[in-house]
């Protein structure tokens, strides 16, 4: 099984709401991802959690704020969006505990959260 | 830095045509490579991966060949199908902690019946 399940599928937001993303993976995963991706683009790393400690963020502005409670949990936090903000986020996971994949960084992805901001 | 180039779409063919999506990439160490498929509305897809020089992934009918000495991984089908309409994007992690993975531009690919 290589599912990561993301919810909600669909999210309309204004700019003052806050709202969260969802992700899991029962995968036994240790890393877990966030990207966001415009329409006709690939996708932009934007926070990683390795051992379910933040361990890269690129830069991302900080109305956008992640969380892991736990390994097979990922949130995404969201305040005072913008409209250039929409997009489709992606949630993915890697590395399980042991096996031919451990070196690998082979990452698969949940069906992503379609988030538009008006 | 690492990089993915690969062709630009949109690839529109007949159904049961042959199909090579180029990609090219640059990379310090020895990068694991992926094609990933994205169908319409939808989240990606792991399609196959090669870990290592001369590996060969294959999935679906589509295959893909590690090349290191001429550092690319194009997806070749044999036979394509309506079914096969996606954008294609190759991929290549940049080591074996949690890291980023690079990827191409993406190639939109359309399969007329």
């Amino acid at each position: 099984d290589t599912e990561v399940t993301q919810t909600p599928k669909h999210l309309v937001m204004g700019m003052t709401n806050k709202k969260s993303l969802k992700c899991e993976q029962h995968m036994g995963h240790r890393a877990m991802y966030w990207y966001k991706q415009k329409a006709k683009k690939p996708p932009e790393l934007m926070f990683v959690y390795s051992y379910e400690k933040l361990s890269i963020n690129e830069s991302v502005p900080s109305r956008f704020s992640p969380e892991c409670p736990n390994s097979s949990l990922l949130n995404l936090h969201l305040h005072a969006l913008q409209p250039e903000d929409s997009a489709l986020y992606l949630c993915a996971s890697s590395h399980p505990r042991g096996g031919a994949e451990l070196a690998k960084n082979i990452q698969y992805f949940g069906a992503g959260t379609r988030l538009s901001v008006l | 830095g690492n990089s993915v180039t690969q062709m630009e779409g949109p690839v529109t063919l007949s159904e049961e045509a042959f199909l090579t999506i180029n990609c090219t990439y640059t990379a310090t160490g020895y990068p694991s490579l992926f094609w990933y498929v994205q169908y319409p509305g939808e989240g990606l897809q792991l399609l196959l991966k090669a870990t290592k020089a001369d590996d060969k992934g294959s999935n679906k009918g589509f295959e893909a060949t590690y090349r290191k000495e001429t550092t690319s991984f194009h997806l070749e089908k044999g036979s394509v199908q309506v079914s096969d309409s996606a954008v294609y994007f190759c991929a290549l992690s940049e080591g074996s902690s949690a890291s980023k993975i690079i990827f191409g531009s993406g190639t939109r690919l359309s399969i007329r019946p």
